[in-house]
């Protein structure tokens, strides 16, 4: 079974140009999350995907946004790239059972190193 | 406010010795409790969870994890260390989300040091 897979691994951007982060899930998972992780910051949570519908949404300004594609794929997109969001973009994939119930375990991708210059 | 804390950012540990990484917890209801692991440059890797039952849990790799309702504790635990444990070890919590639905919530996560 492949597990999430994020592309591209590794990224550099200039300060103010646009960025989109793939995101593939675990076959069967229908929810896809988002994390960033900046030096020192652990994981903070951006955006949950579920059923092709934003869930739910982090403490992170609108130029981060995101969307679910019916085959259960992400994208997380961030405009206006600033030198802070330098940082390992996770995206984790988990089984939704029921309403309102977050499944079990979470599996995650290798990430992607965004580097802003 | 429900969140999860790692009061830790490193800890160091001879090989062969036991090793203890803490995690607290503070979530309204009954929480669902997991422990990953973070090598360099990778994802996380699902250690253990806790969800009901034996309040010890036993992962991958030799981990094992106790829960502690009274203390709202979930620490990490393996009786002997080996180097390649060497790693971020993130402690998660589902939290209720103020929309109804749970999001997985982590910790700062804590850097294991294991020495030779």
């Amino acid at each position: 079974e492949a597990g999430v897979t994020q592309s591209p691994t590794h990224l550099i951007k200039t300060r103010g140009q646009q960025v989109t982060l793939r995101c593939s899930p675990i076959s069967g998972h229908t929810s896809v999350y988002w994390y960033q992780q900046a030096l020192g910051l652990g994981l903070q949570f951006l955006l949950w995907y579920d059923e092709g519908e934003e869930r739910n949404r982090g403490n992170f300004p609108p130029r981060f946004s995101g969307r679910q594609f019916p085959n259960y794929s992400s994208e997380l997109n961030v405009n206006a790239l600033e030198l802070e969001d330098s940082a390992l973009y996770l995206c984790a994939s988990s089984l939704v059972v029921g309403t309102g119930y977050a499944g079990y375990g979470y599996t995650f991708g290798s990430g992607t190193r965004l580097t802003v210059v | 406010a429900q969140s999860v804390a790692q009061p830790e950012d490193q800890v160091n540990v001879a090989e062969g010795n036991p090793l203890t990484v803490k995690c607290t917890y503070s979530v309204s209801g009954n929480p669902y409790l997991f422990w990953y692991v973070q090598y360099p440059n990778r994802g996380l890797q699902f250690l253990l969870k806790y969800i009901t039952g034996d309040n010890l849990v036993k992962g991958s790799y030799g981990f094992e994890a106790e829960f502690n309702k009274s203390q709202t504790s979930f620490h990490l635990k393996k009786p002997s260390a080996l180097v390649s444990d060497s790693a971020l070890y993130f402690c998660a919590v589902r939290v209720l989300s103020s929309g109804g639905s749970y999001i997985p919530t982590f910790g700062r996560g804590t850097s294991l040091i294991v020495h030779p």
